[in-house]
């Protein structure tokens, strides 16, 4: 079955701007979490979703926001971009509330402020 | 905050030599998973250990979760070049139950000269 996909994969933003990331779980997978991956940070959690409803949220400040549909496809939409705020946004989908060992992280989303 | 530190950070080994790369939590642990990126790739989930002192093996790599389940290691037995990437612990931060909600260590780099 297909994995989890997200789009686009590649993103160049100028400060300022907002942008919205989209992540597709694999089909049946209703839980979806949102990380970001800097050189300095590494992986931080951002967001999880389950059934429509945010379940956790990381230490991000609020432009950072997210949500997830019906279908599970879940977006995060960053404000206000700061240079900061590049970094390889990844998602991860699981069939349950939120067992890592069926976990999948897509490829992720590398976003650029310029 | 809870955090995961993770030793080395780098690691440069022949191949055939073994590797180790070990993990500490600042806070007991109800599990610990480990991740392996490859340079430009995503996580990809390797194994969750849950019970104090367990030991798993794949392969030529050897998970341990301590005593105490507060540190674990991952031991791969003659690396090969298909070993290089980076290797992340992780444990769960969330509430609830979630396990969506992963504090990551910062990884460690490996590479292998042939």
């Amino acid at each position: 079955k297909a994995g989890v996909t997200q789009t686009p994969r590649y993103l160049i933003k100028t400060r300022g701007q907002q942008v919205t990331l989209s992540c597709s779980p694999i089909s049946g997978h209703r839980s979806v979490s949102w990380y970001q991956q800097t050189p300095g940070q590494g992986l931080q959690f951002l967001f999880e979703y389950f059934s429509e409803t945010q379940r956790n949220k990381g230490n991000f400040p609020g432009r950072f926001s997210g949500r997830q549909f019906s279908n599970s496809r879940s977006e995060m939409n960053v404000s206000t971009l700061e240079l900061g705020d590049s970094a390889l946004y990844l998602c991860a989908s699981s069939s349950r509330w939120f067992d890592m060992k069926s976990a999948f992280f897509g490829q992720g989303t590398r976003l650029t402020v310029v | 905050g809870q955090q995961v530190m993770q030793i080395p950070q780098y690691q440069h080994v022949q191949e055939g030599e073994d590797f180790t790369t070990y993990c500490n939590s600042s806070t007991t642990l109800s599990n610990i998973q480990w991740y392996k990126q490859r340079p430009g790739g995503h996580p990809v989930f390797l194994i969750q250990l849950v019970k104090s002192g367990e030991v798993k093996k794949q392969k030529r790599l050897t998970f341990q979760f301590g005593e105490a389940k507060k540190n674990s290691s991952l031991h791969i037995t003659a690396t090969q070049t298909t070993d290089v990437g980076t290797y992340f612990c992780a444990g769960p931060g969330g509430y609830g139950g979630s396990q969506g909600n992963l504090i990551f260590g910062k990884g460690t780099k490996l590479s292998v000269k042939p």
